[in-house]
């Protein structure tokens, strides 16, 4: 297996843009975790879906950020309109059961918002 | 709210020395803690995963041993080679099924 897959690598914008960060997790895997990683906060859990459906969001920071899942291969999270705030390293991570199992985490997007 | 801290958050030590990194976390209820390894610009691997029930676990010249009551984690690495520096992350699950990330241990192992 490839493992889990984020797109793209890096992204470079203008503050107002619309940002959106793609991710396929390891197939077989039920859950799907977005995170986001400063030097100031950490790794921050903002959303995580289980068998596609969103259990919990309360991370995600406000209603600039949406997620989706439409199927078991592909997520994705949007930023509308992006601040410069919102530059982070974002990852993405998929397990075969919540976190009762071993996370696998994708390389991250790098995000600058400018 | 569960709090996981880790400490020192940087640690530089000469090839071939045993070290300990530790974790604390706050909230004793939980389900499993997990220990995650990261290069720079790459993601987080994980190396060890301690369920509730268990004291520890280990892989190659890993050991992480958990004592759930006191709320603390250690890592053991033995032998330390130049390729073990990494950030060094623990993270805990609980009833809200969602890993709580520590901020992480910076190691950096001299040849």
């Amino acid at each position: 297996d490839a493992g889990v897959i984020q797109s793209p690598r890096h992204e470079v914008t203008e503050m107002g843009q619309e940002v959106t960060l793609r991710c396929k997790p390891i197939s077989g895997h039920n859950s799907l975790f977005w995170y986001r990683q400063t030097m100031m906060r950490g790794l921050e859990l903002l959303i995580y879906f289980n068998n596609n459906v969103p259990i919990d969001d309360s991370g995600m920071p406000e209603d600039r950020f949406s997620a989706k899942m439409p199927n078991a291969s592909f997520s994705t999270l949007k930023i509308q309109p992006s601040e410069p705030r919102d530059s982070a390293v974002y990852f993405c991570a998929s397990s075969p059961q919540g976190a009762l199992e071993k996370l696998f985490f994708g390389s991250g997007t790098q995000l600058s918002v400018l | 709210k569960q709090e996981v801290t880790q400490i020192p958050a940087a640690l530089s030590v000469p090839e071939g020395e045993n070290l300990v990194l530790n974790c604390s976390f706050t909230d004793s209820a939980i389900y499993n803690l997990q220990w995650f390894r990261q290069d720079p610009g790459k993601g987080l691997t994980s190396l060890l995963l301690i369920q509730s029930s268990q004291r520890e676990q280990t892989s190659g010249r890993l050991n992480a041993s958990l004592d759930k009551s006191s709320g603390r984690s250690t890592l053991y690495i033995a032998a330390s080679q130049p390729g073990d520096s990494a950030t060094y992350l623990c993270a805990v699950s609980g009833a809200t099924n969602k890993l709580i990330f520590g901020t992480g241990t910076l190691l950096a192992v001299q040849p």
